[in-house]
């Protein structure tokens, strides 16, 4: 079946301006993750959804961070007036409730001028 | 805080030779442990995992271990080919938690030359 997918792939934007950068993850899967990959380092666990339940939030770097998901479904991570050291790639990941393994979607490239 | 350290950053071994990765974890209450491959591009994809009532998993020419007193766990890949080449990142998580995150090492630029 489909995977992981994610939109944009890429994004370029100025420095101040909002992003918003979009999940669609596995059908079914209850969990999802947001991710961050700055260049040659690991991921940054960001935030956590699971079904109804209050999303876990402690990853957020600033409060310029937010996400939602609606329907139990996509989720739509937001960045408000963007830094540079915002640019990294932003990496959702899905997972079954009673399973442990996390699956990845492509990620979004941000780059901020 | 929780963290995972990795080692080596980077790795360059010959075609048909073993690489070895090790990660050392930090919360002791971490009970899973999956490793990843990310091709350049590409999106991480899991390629082993071991769960903390197991010391060691194999997968063909992969093989992971896990030390729980010492809080290590390794990947082995032996007979390298050139298309194991590329980053490999090992995680811990606390699965049956409030939210199974995982905590990434900071990777390893396995390099395999022809």
């Amino acid at each position: 079946g489909a995977g992981v997918s994610q939109s944009p792939s890429n994004k370029v934007t100025e420095k101040g301006k909002d992003v918003e950068l979009r999940c669609d993850p596995i059908s079914g899967h209850t969990a999802l993750y947001w991710y961050r990959q700055s260049l040659g380092q690991g991921l940054e666990f960001l935030i956590y959804f699971q079904g109804n339940s209050a999303p876990d939030k402690s990853g957020l770097p600033s409060d310029r961070f937010s996400a939602e998901r609606t329907g139990g479904s996509v989720s739509t991570l937001t960045i408000q007036r963007t830094q540079q050291e915002d640019s990294a790639v932003y990496l959702c990941a899905s997972r079954q409730t009673v399973a442990e393994t996390q699956y990845f979607g492509p990620g979004t490239r941000l780059l901020v001028l | 805080g929780e963290n995972v350290e990795q080692h080596p950053s980077t790795l360059s071994v010959q075609e048909g030779d073993s690489a070895v990765i090790k990660c050392t974890y930090s919360d002791s209450a971490s009970n899973y442990f999956p490793w990843y491959k990310q091709e350049l591009g590409k999106r991480p994809q899991l390629i082993i995992d071991i769960r903390s009532n197991v010391g060691e998993k194999k997968d063909q020419r992969i093989a992971v271990t896990l030390n729980k007193t010492a809080k290590h766990f390794s990947l082995h890949i032996t007979e390298t080919q050139p298309e194991d080449s590329a980053v490999y990142f090992c995680a811990a998580s606390r699965n049956g938690g409030a939210t199974n995150k995982l905590i990434f090492g900071t990777g390893t630029l396995l390099a395999v030359q022809p």
